[in-house]
């Protein structure tokens, strides 16, 4: 799977937006951008993904860059229920078994 | 969006016991589920792909052996934790594919904390 570098760790206030970005400069063109996060001592939940457009539901945006070498995802209001690790994965399509294979992740600490 | 429950969500045992954690899809049926090991401070690492009716694929260097995987309905896979050691604690997590959504799409459970004394 292509790999993915994202920070360490980011701050946001409440009630802001936060930019969660991500690098993928050896993402091929069939690869899915997913982004799942993990909250303290729960499993990962799903967040959104996309392929080529910008993509929006009720939990963020996925902005991706024209080339898709990166991607941002955005949370319009970060509340502290946000606080979690947000990962990024890519995921090849048109295959029969997805593994996800997770990186490091980002750490997002909301503050009040 | 598509359930995943884990049983049970934090289990004791002895050194020497084998411990066994079930990992049921709800509201879906699933031919394929996962299994994920996370340590303190870590990010998940994929043990195992569990297969409805065929034998699971270890990833590289999990001792199929001691992480005894069953997958025997469409719901349910079982993970079984074999002469468990202290080193084996850790957060035990399964997920699944999205039935209806992008099949690229898993949905995980809430995880089972190990802890081997």
């Amino acid at each position: 799977d292509a790999k993915t570098t994202q920070p360490n760790s980011m701050e946001s206030n409440e009630e802001e937006p936060v930019h969660l970005p991500c690098n993928h400069s050896t993402i091929s063109g069939t690869d899915y951008i997913h982004w799942y996060r993990q909250l303290p001592s729960q499993g990962p939940e799903y967040v959104i993904h996309g392929l080529t457009s910008n993509v929006n539901n009720r939990m963020a945006s996925l902005a991706i860059a024209e080339d898709r070498k990166s991607s941002t995802l955005i949370l319009h209001r970060a509340t502290l229920r946000d606080a979690a690790v947000y990962y990024c994965i890519l995921i090849a399509s048109g295959g029969s078994n997805y593994k996800l294979t997770f990186g490091k992740g980002t750490l997002l600490t909301v503050n009040p | 969006g598509a359930v995943v429950s884990q049983h049970p969500s934090r289990v004791i045992c002895k050194s020497g016991t084998s411990v066994k954690i079930e990992c049921r899809s709800l509201d879906f049926q699933a031919t394929t589920m996962f299994w994920y090991r996370q340590f303190p401070k870590q990010s998940l690492m994929l043990m195992a792909t569990s297969n409805e009716g065929s034998k699971a694929t270890y990833e590289q260097g999990v001792e199929k052996d001691k992480f005894l995987i069953n997958h025997a309905s469409l719901t349910l896979s079982t993970l079984t934790v074999t002469s468990a050691h202290p080193e084996d604690s850790s957060f035990y997590i399964c997920s699944a594919n999205s039935p209806g959504g992008a099949r690229e799409t898993q949905y995980f459970g809430p995880g089972t904390r190990l802890l081997v004394l």
